[in-house]
């Protein structure tokens, strides 16, 4: 089982709609992770921080945290054009030779249409 | 405040040539990281530096690889001889600490363009 897993996408949402997208990591013990938001042929930008079990908002953005299930989700509200881009999912590992570095997820491309 | 500063921001050499990538952490940050970004392989970790001592390099794909960092303002990644297969993205990250916590949120710079002909 890969450490991060999101779906590659393209997600496609109209202008307005609300935007989900899913993360999956393997690592139990796992407190630490973030969403970075990449647009083509730039760096990642970091665009939240969770920590705790449950939800965190942001202005449009909502981070979600499940630890039992080992999910993370982002959900972006209103979704404009310029939310088009990659979402990358990090994760800091707590176990084996991983241990305290940020593993990233692949990333969703994300594409809101007019 | 400035963010993290990269280096060249675009290299193209040919192959067997020595490469340096070139990177200034945000001030106060005493942690870097250098990563590596391919389509199919995504954003990967190459070796991250505490405190300008290299702590886990294992991402480092084999020997022809070397980073430095001399001080707290400055660390290069260097690459020799270069091969056409390392042709990639190169990003250079710093944070406040490590491990968990909001003092592990990683700031990324512009990144290297790196094509090897």
């Amino acid at each position: 089982q890969k450490e991060v897993e999101q779906n590659s996408g393209p997600l496609s949402v109209p202008e307005g709609a609300i935007a989900s997208l899913n993360c999956t990591y393997s690592d139990r013990v796992s407190q630490s992770f973030f969403w970075y938001r990449q647009y083509s042929g730039k760096s990642p930008e970091l665009i939240m921080s969770i920590y705790s079990n449950g939800d965190k908002e942001d202005g449009r953005f909502t981070a979600q945290l499940n630890k039992a299930s080992q999910y993370v989700s982002l959900l972006i509200r209103d979704s404009q054009p310029s939310d088009s881009a990659t979402y990358l999912c990090a994760v800091i590992l707590n176990y084996g030779g991983s241990q305290g570095n940020l593993i990233f997820g692949k990333g969703t491309k994300l594409s809101v249409k007019p | 405040d400035a963010g993290v500063i990269q280096s060249p921001r675009h290299e193209v050499t040919e192959m067997g040539q020595e490469v340096t990538l070139r990177c200034k952490p945000i001030s106060g940050h005493n942690s870097l990281f250098w990563y590596r970004q391919t389509m199919m392989r995504g954003l990967e970790l190459l070796i991250y530096f505490n405190n300008n001592v290299p702590i886990d390099d294992s991402g480092m794909p084999e020997d022809r690889f070397s980073a430095k960092m001399p001080n707290a303002s400055f660390s290069t990644l260097k690459i020799q001889p270069s091969e056409p297969r390392d042709s990639a993205v190169y990003f250079c990250a710093s944070s406040i600490g490590r491990g968990g916590g909001p003092y592990n949120e990683q700031f990324f710079g512009p990144g290297t363009r790196l094509t090897v002909l």
